[in-house]
Protein backbone atom coordinates (compact mmCIF):
# COMPACT_ATOMS: atom_id res chain seq x y z
CA UNK A 1 0.00 0.00 0.00
CA UNK A 2 1.87 3.06 -1.49
CA UNK A 3 -0.67 5.82 -0.12
CA UNK A 4 -0.29 8.60 -2.80
CA UNK A 5 2.86 8.90 -5.12
CA UNK A 6 4.10 11.51 -7.17
CA UNK A 7 6.42 11.77 -9.94
CA UNK A 8 8.89 13.49 -10.81
CA UNK A 9 10.79 14.91 -7.17
CA UNK A 10 12.25 17.16 -8.74
CA UNK A 11 11.91 19.37 -12.24
CA UNK A 12 13.50 21.99 -13.93
CA UNK A 13 11.69 23.54 -16.65
CA UNK A 14 12.48 26.43 -19.02
CA UNK A 15 10.07 29.17 -19.68
CA UNK A 16 7.39 28.28 -22.51
CA UNK A 17 7.79 24.16 -21.89
CA UNK A 18 5.42 21.98 -20.90
CA UNK A 19 4.73 18.97 -18.62
CA UNK A 20 3.19 16.70 -16.75
CA UNK A 21 2.83 15.95 -12.65
CA UNK A 22 2.10 12.64 -12.33
CA UNK A 23 -0.16 11.50 -9.45
CA UNK A 24 -1.38 7.85 -8.14
CA UNK A 25 -3.46 6.53 -5.76
CA UNK A 26 -4.06 2.58 -4.23
CA UNK A 27 -6.58 3.98 -1.69
CA UNK A 28 -9.29 3.99 -3.95
CA UNK A 29 -10.55 7.11 -2.62
CA UNK A 30 -12.86 9.25 -4.88
CA UNK A 31 -11.55 12.62 -3.43
CA UNK A 32 -8.22 14.12 -5.61
CA UNK A 33 -6.72 17.08 -5.39
CA UNK A 34 -3.74 19.65 -6.07
CA UNK A 35 -1.66 22.13 -4.28
CA UNK A 36 0.71 24.10 -4.48
CA UNK A 37 2.97 25.33 -1.44
CA UNK A 38 4.93 28.94 -1.74
CA UNK A 39 6.85 30.21 1.17
CA UNK A 40 4.74 32.75 3.68
CA UNK A 41 1.42 31.30 1.87
CA UNK A 42 0.48 27.55 2.82
CA UNK A 43 -1.39 25.13 0.74
CA UNK A 44 -3.40 26.71 -2.11
CA UNK A 45 -5.84 24.35 -4.00
CA UNK A 46 -5.21 24.03 -8.02
CA UNK A 47 -7.80 21.65 -9.19
CA UNK A 48 -9.68 18.77 -7.32
CA UNK A 49 -11.67 16.00 -8.24
CA UNK A 50 -14.63 14.26 -6.73
CA UNK A 51 -15.15 11.01 -9.08
CA UNK A 52 -13.36 9.74 -12.11
CA UNK A 53 -14.39 12.46 -15.08
CA UNK A 54 -15.28 14.80 -12.91
CA UNK A 55 -12.78 17.41 -12.19
CA UNK A 56 -13.56 21.66 -10.86
CA UNK A 57 -11.04 24.63 -10.44
CA UNK A 58 -9.61 25.86 -7.40
CA UNK A 59 -8.15 28.69 -5.84
CA UNK A 60 -5.40 29.46 -8.26
CA UNK A 61 -6.42 27.48 -11.61
CA UNK A 62 -4.81 29.14 -14.02
CA UNK A 63 -2.07 27.57 -15.97
CA UNK A 64 -2.82 24.16 -14.81
CA UNK A 65 -4.75 21.68 -16.42
CA UNK A 66 -6.03 18.61 -14.76
CA UNK A 67 -8.15 15.17 -15.95
CA UNK A 68 -9.02 12.22 -14.41
CA UNK A 69 -9.58 8.97 -16.43
CA UNK A 70 -9.21 6.56 -13.53
CA UNK A 71 -10.07 6.61 -9.56
CA UNK A 72 -6.50 5.81 -9.26
CA UNK A 73 -4.26 8.81 -11.52
CA UNK A 74 -5.10 12.69 -11.09
CA UNK A 75 -2.32 14.48 -13.28
CA UNK A 76 -1.39 17.95 -13.27
CA UNK A 77 -0.27 19.76 -16.91
CA UNK A 78 1.59 22.80 -16.95
CA UNK A 79 0.84 24.01 -20.39
CA UNK A 80 3.69 27.03 -20.87
CA UNK A 81 5.58 27.07 -17.65
CA UNK A 82 6.43 30.56 -16.19
CA UNK A 83 8.71 31.41 -13.22
CA UNK A 84 5.68 32.43 -11.16
CA UNK A 85 4.27 28.72 -11.02
CA UNK A 86 7.96 27.73 -9.24
CA UNK A 87 6.73 26.02 -6.71
CA UNK A 88 6.18 23.00 -4.66
CA UNK A 89 3.30 20.51 -6.08
CA UNK A 90 1.66 18.37 -3.45
CA UNK A 91 -1.21 15.68 -4.72
CA UNK A 92 -3.60 14.20 -1.97
CA UNK A 93 -6.95 12.16 -1.83
CA UNK A 94 -9.23 12.14 0.43
CA UNK A 95 -11.52 9.32 2.17
CA UNK A 96 -14.06 10.89 5.00
CA UNK A 97 -12.54 13.69 5.23
CA UNK A 98 -9.41 12.75 5.90
CA UNK A 99 -6.53 14.11 3.36
CA UNK A 100 -3.48 11.99 2.08
CA UNK A 101 -0.60 13.51 0.54
CA UNK A 102 1.90 12.65 -1.38
CA UNK A 103 5.64 13.99 -1.00
CA UNK A 104 5.71 16.65 -3.31
CA UNK A 105 6.83 17.70 -6.57
CA UNK A 106 9.40 20.82 -6.69
CA UNK A 107 9.43 22.63 -9.82
CA UNK A 108 11.53 25.56 -10.44
CA UNK A 109 10.71 27.37 -13.77
CA UNK A 110 13.96 29.19 -15.06
CA UNK B 1 -7.81 37.19 0.75
CA UNK B 2 -6.81 34.61 3.76
CA UNK B 3 -9.76 32.48 4.90
CA UNK B 4 -7.67 31.12 7.78
CA UNK B 5 -5.30 33.10 9.61
CA UNK B 6 -2.32 31.47 11.26
CA UNK B 7 0.38 32.55 13.93
CA UNK B 8 3.20 32.68 14.84
CA UNK B 9 5.17 32.02 11.97
CA UNK B 10 7.57 30.86 13.85
CA UNK B 11 8.14 29.13 16.93
CA UNK B 12 10.98 28.28 19.12
CA UNK B 13 10.25 26.30 22.36
CA UNK B 14 12.75 24.07 24.45
CA UNK B 15 12.62 20.83 25.24
CA UNK B 16 9.40 19.78 27.75
CA UNK B 17 7.83 23.10 27.23
CA UNK B 18 4.36 23.82 25.57
CA UNK B 19 3.72 24.90 22.04
CA UNK B 20 0.68 26.90 21.04
CA UNK B 21 -0.06 27.49 17.89
CA UNK B 22 -3.53 29.85 16.65
CA UNK B 23 -5.80 30.45 14.14
CA UNK B 24 -8.99 31.98 13.40
CA UNK B 25 -11.22 31.97 10.79
CA UNK B 26 -13.86 33.83 9.14
CA UNK B 27 -16.44 31.51 7.40
CA UNK B 28 -18.88 30.18 9.66
CA UNK B 29 -19.87 27.29 7.54
CA UNK B 30 -16.29 25.57 8.00
CA UNK B 31 -17.37 22.42 10.38
CA UNK B 32 -14.24 20.55 10.31
CA UNK B 33 -10.95 21.86 11.42
CA UNK B 34 -7.80 19.39 11.19
CA UNK B 35 -4.25 20.58 11.77
CA UNK B 36 -1.29 18.99 9.65
CA UNK B 37 2.50 18.29 10.42
CA UNK B 38 4.89 18.52 7.70
CA UNK B 39 8.85 17.67 7.90
CA UNK B 40 11.23 18.63 5.41
CA UNK B 41 10.98 17.12 2.10
CA UNK B 42 7.61 15.51 3.01
CA UNK B 43 3.99 16.20 2.41
CA UNK B 44 1.54 17.05 4.94
CA UNK B 45 0.41 14.73 7.53
CA UNK B 46 -3.08 14.57 9.84
CA UNK B 47 -2.18 15.14 13.25
CA UNK B 48 -5.53 16.24 14.46
CA UNK B 49 -8.66 17.02 13.97
CA UNK B 50 -12.00 18.50 15.50
CA UNK B 51 -15.39 19.22 14.79
CA UNK B 52 -17.32 22.28 16.30
CA UNK B 53 -19.87 20.15 18.39
CA UNK B 54 -16.66 19.93 20.65
CA UNK B 55 -14.46 22.61 22.53
CA UNK B 56 -11.36 20.08 23.31
CA UNK B 57 -10.14 16.87 21.76
CA UNK B 58 -6.58 15.52 22.69
CA UNK B 59 -4.38 12.93 21.26
CA UNK B 60 -1.32 11.81 23.64
CA UNK B 61 0.41 14.92 23.86
CA UNK B 62 -1.28 17.10 21.57
CA UNK B 63 -5.08 18.98 21.58
CA UNK B 64 -6.77 21.21 20.01
CA UNK B 65 -8.68 23.77 21.56
CA UNK B 66 -12.09 25.57 19.80
CA UNK B 67 -14.06 28.36 20.58
CA UNK B 68 -16.73 28.87 18.31
CA UNK B 69 -18.32 31.82 19.24
CA UNK B 70 -14.70 33.26 18.75
CA UNK B 71 -13.99 31.70 15.67
CA UNK B 72 -10.75 30.52 16.97
CA UNK B 73 -8.90 26.95 17.37
CA UNK B 74 -5.12 26.54 18.62
CA UNK B 75 -3.23 23.70 19.01
CA UNK B 76 -1.05 22.43 22.19
CA UNK B 77 2.01 20.40 22.29
CA UNK B 78 2.39 19.40 25.25
CA UNK B 79 6.14 18.52 26.42
CA UNK B 80 7.23 19.25 23.43
CA UNK B 81 10.24 17.47 22.21
CA UNK B 82 12.99 17.50 19.34
CA UNK B 83 11.25 15.52 17.31
CA UNK B 84 8.11 17.45 17.21
CA UNK B 85 10.24 20.37 14.97
CA UNK B 86 7.93 20.62 12.45
CA UNK B 87 6.11 22.98 10.21
CA UNK B 88 2.33 22.46 11.21
CA UNK B 89 -0.50 24.00 9.53
CA UNK B 90 -4.13 24.66 10.15
CA UNK B 91 -7.08 23.97 8.12
CA UNK B 92 -10.56 24.26 7.59
CA UNK B 93 -12.95 22.76 5.47
CA UNK B 94 -16.94 22.67 4.57
CA UNK B 95 -18.86 20.27 4.03
CA UNK B 96 -19.52 19.61 0.34
CA UNK B 97 -18.10 18.43 -2.96
CA UNK B 98 -14.74 17.29 -1.71
CA UNK B 99 -14.76 18.69 1.30
CA UNK B 100 -11.45 21.14 0.38
CA UNK B 101 -9.13 22.13 2.73
CA UNK B 102 -8.20 25.57 3.47
CA UNK B 103 -4.97 26.24 4.68
CA UNK B 104 -3.33 28.91 7.27
CA UNK B 105 -0.20 29.72 6.21
CA UNK B 106 2.08 28.00 9.01
CA UNK B 107 4.11 27.81 11.63
CA UNK B 108 7.39 26.62 11.61
CA UNK B 109 8.28 25.41 15.37
CA UNK B 110 11.87 24.64 16.63
CA UNK B 111 12.19 22.76 19.54
CA UNK B 112 15.38 23.04 21.31
CA UNK B 113 17.60 20.94 23.77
Amino acid sequence: NAGVTQTPKFQVLKTGQSMTLQCAQDMNHEYMSWYRQDPGMGLRLIHYSVGAGITDQGEVPNGYNVSRSTTEDFPLRLLSAAPSQTSVYFCASSYQRQWTFGSGTRLTVV
Amino acid sequence: QQQVKQSPQSLIVQKGGISIINCAYENTAFDYFPWYQQFPGKGPALLIAIRPDVSEKKEGRFTISFNKSAKQFSLHIMDSQPGDSATYFCAASVRGPASKLTFGTGTRLQVTL
